[in-house]
């Protein structure tokens, strides 16, 4: 499975971007990447997923680069309401029992 | 609407009272996870299953007993809970086997659980 590294912690203040990067060096061929939004004593909520190239919905973007052992997290004109955890998850295709969620990083956004 | 639930959301109990935790999902998923959250360490799977009566432990199973008699429940049972099982819960469910193309991982609320 592989193995994610991100940022522990990240500032931003509002209506700016904010970028998030995950490496994942040993990245499989099947592999996909996807990202979780976790606010204080809730759950891990879904917010994309990509496999390469670029991915855009209503919340996030996703650019993963050609060699694909890292990828960043892109949110638009953050608000306050968007400080939480984000997780980088990687792989898991013949391991759903191997699902690793890591420290993730911590984003607090500031008025 | 797709829900994960779980109850109790909060729960204070003593050592060794046994005590289950529920988790019911209404998405038909196959697959079924628990994870307990402690600060500092993450995410930690406890158990996981993929079909009814198949089971097995995740990274942190210890302490811990499931059940999957039908495809929408798993309960998480604390046969003997100790003070190190202090922690917050969570349920999780998915279409598919891991986190590839279209299979989302839904999680519940989270359990609060206290052991004194």
């Amino acid at each position: 499975l592989a193995k994610t590294t991100q940022p522990i912690s990240m500032d931003s203040y509002e209506g700016q971007e904010v970028n998030i990067t995950c490496s994942h060096n040993n990245i499989a061929t099947n592999d996909y990447i996807t990202w979780y939004q976790q606010f204080p004593s809730q759950g891990p909520r879904f917010i994309i997923q990509g496999y390469k190239t670029k991915v855009t919905n209503e919340v996030a973007s996703l650019f993963i680069p050609a060699d694909r052992k890292s990828s960043t997290l892109s949110l638009p004109r953050v608000s306050l309401s968007d400080t939480a955890v984000y997780y980088c998850l990687v792989g898991a295709s013949r391991g759903y029992n191997k699902l690793i969620f890591g420290a993730g990083t911590r984003l607090a956004v500031h008025p | 609407e797709a829900q994960v639930t779980q109850n109790p959301r909060y729960l204070i109990t003593v050592t060794g009272k046994k005590l289950t935790v529920t988790c019911s999902q209404n998405m038909n998923h196959e697959y079924m996870s628990w994870y307990r959250q402690d600060p500092g360490l993450g995410l930690r799977q406890i158990y996981y299953s993929m079909n009814v009566e198949v089971t097995d432990k995740g990274d942190v199973p210890e302490g811990y007993k499931v059940s999957r008699k039908e495809k929408r429940n798993f309960p998480l049972i604390l046969e003997s809970p100790s003070p190190n099982q202090t922690s917050l819960y969570f349920c999780a469910s998915s279409s598919g086997q891991g986190i590839d193309s279209g299979n989302t991982i839904y999680f519940g609320e989270g359990s609060w659980l206290t052991v004194v």
